[in-house]
């Protein structure tokens, strides 16, 4: 079983509020990711890191950022939530150079009404 | 850009038969291959990987081909069972792009007892 959690499982919240998504991973993984699932089933990857102060982004543009400042912790923030950012949000983390398992969490389904 | 191509986006079978899903992409420079199984409510989870080093690979009833000339790589899937129902994706690592791991758009296959 992966080492990683993500919380709320599940956000439910008004329009105009600032959101964190939280993960974290127990495994040591230089690298984390965040992804924007689709209903429709696609992965769309928004941030990425290779470490410890190192934020990219991803290939889909997003209004959330996010932080490193530990290895363990990748938070995902909105400043201002709107109904567009309703999604479910998946956090993943793996080793080095990105050419090994990458272990996802179970997610996080965020409605903005 | 990257981009990674996944075919059928759906995919009914009969228990007992085989399942088939298949993946181009537009690097040629990539050179590490997974496929990913997502169930309800749950992350992906890694099933089976390939690099370009070999042709082929296999684990019980799933197996992976990978043609690098073609850029295409297929997901096998024999004997399938109830619980092979879910979301699979492929992957690709785009190494041009900073080793980032690009995934298709899924295939939901339905095992029909």
């Amino acid at each position: 079983e992966a080492d990683i959690y993500q919380t709320p499982r599940y956000l439910v919240i008004g329009t105009g509020k600032k959101i964190t998504l939280e993960c974290s991973q127990t495994m040591g993984h230089d690298k984390m990711y965040w992804y924007q699932q689709d209903p429709g089933m696609e992965l769309h990857l928004i941030h990425y890191s290779y470490g410890v102060n190192s934020t990219e982004k991803g290939d889909l543009s997003s209004e959330s950022t996010v932080s490193r400042i530990r290895t363990e912790h990748f938070p995902l923030t909105l400043e201002s939530a709107r109904p567009s950012h309703t999604s479910q949000y998946l956090c993943a983390s793996s080793w080095g150079q990105g050419d090994t398992e990458a272990f996802f969490g179970q997610g996080t389904r965020l409605t903005v009404v | 850009g990257e981009n990674v191509e996944q075919h059928p986006s759906t995919l009914s079978v009969q228990e007992g038969d085989s399942a088939v899903i298949k993946c181009t992409y537009s690097d040629s420079a990539s050179n590490y291959f997974p496929w990913y199984k997502q169930e309800l409510g749950k992350g992906p989870q890694l099933i089976i990987d390939i690099r370009s080093n070999v042709g082929e690979k296999k684990d019980q009833r799933i197996a992976v081909t990978l043609n690098k000339t073609a850029k295409h790589f297929s997901l096998h899937i024999t004997e399938t069972q109830p619980e092979d129902s879910a979301v699979y994706f492929c992957a690709a690592l785009f190494k041009a792009a900073g080793n980032k791991l690009t995934f298709g758009g899924g295939t939901r296959v339905l095992v029909k007892p």
